[in-house]
């Protein structure tokens, strides 16, 4: 069946540095792909998406990169600051059907000052 | 800022209660979600809805119902309330042309314990 998992419960980098967390997928029919970030108490809130066609995007401090091959995403964070600790789920949204999307689990970033 | 809102944020109460949990968005969006998440875990789809009138089951098994009456409201219904229904609940909104990209809107949870 799909599955979208993460590799690393939690990672905690140093103020400043940058981040990268992993997640692994396995339907190949997805379309697009999702990063998704939560704050303590908060719903999870939209931050980039990339469509399968793609390899890379950025964004705003953030990029996301696509390896089809090995099935394989990845979020970039630069010069990571106190305000990015949260969790961060994947996400993958089927090129047909209902367009649901699937949320792999989590990654905590804790950012150490 | 996402303007779809959920109430109670924190519910207490005991087996054999029914409850509803409201959720209302004010942005016109006509995709709306319900879904479940244990604390720090995945996201589970429980229910999803394409418009008024429309209501879908999404993969996890919920003994749960959703109505869609009016475009910006979408409660969810537990008519017997257990102890394994104890979780968070998260409703969500998209625009239908976000649906493709994925972009949905979450409300801040209404995070359910049941005694």
């Amino acid at each position: 069946g799909e599955s979208v998992g993460l590799h690393l419960p939690t990672l905690s980098v140093q103020e400043g540095d940058n981040s990268i967390i992993n997640c692994a997928y396995s339907n190949s029919a997805s379309d697009y792909f999702i990063w998704y970030k939560q704050e303590s108490g908060k719903g999870p809130q939209f931050i980039i998406d990339i469509r399968s066609n793609m390899d890379k995007r950025q964004g705003q401090r953030v990029t996301v990169l696509l390896n089809k091959t090995v099935k394989h995403l990845s979020l970039q964070i630069a010069a990571t600051q106190p305000g990015d600790s949260a969790v961060y789920f994947c996400a993958e949204n089927p090129r047909t059907g209902r367009r649901a999307l699937t949320f792999g689990s989590g990654t905590r970033l804790q950012v150490q000052p | 800022e996402a303007d779809i809102y959920q109430t109670p944020r924190y519910l207490v109460i005991g087996t054999g209660k029914k409850i509803t949990l409201e959720c209302s968005q004010t942005m016109g969006h006509d995709k709306m979600y319900w879904y479940q998440q244990d604390p720090g875990m995945e996201l589970h789809l429980i229910h999803y809805s394409y418009g008024v009138n429309s209501t879908e089951k999404g993969d996890l098994s919920s003994e749960s119902t959703v109505s869609r009456i009016r475009t910006e409201h979408f409660p969810l219904t537990l008519e017997s309330a257990r102890p394994s229904h104890t979780s968070q609940y998260l409703c969500a909104s998209s625009e239908l042309d976000r649906v493709v990209t994925g972009e949905l809107f979450f409300g801040e949870g209404s995070r359910l314990t049941v005694l």
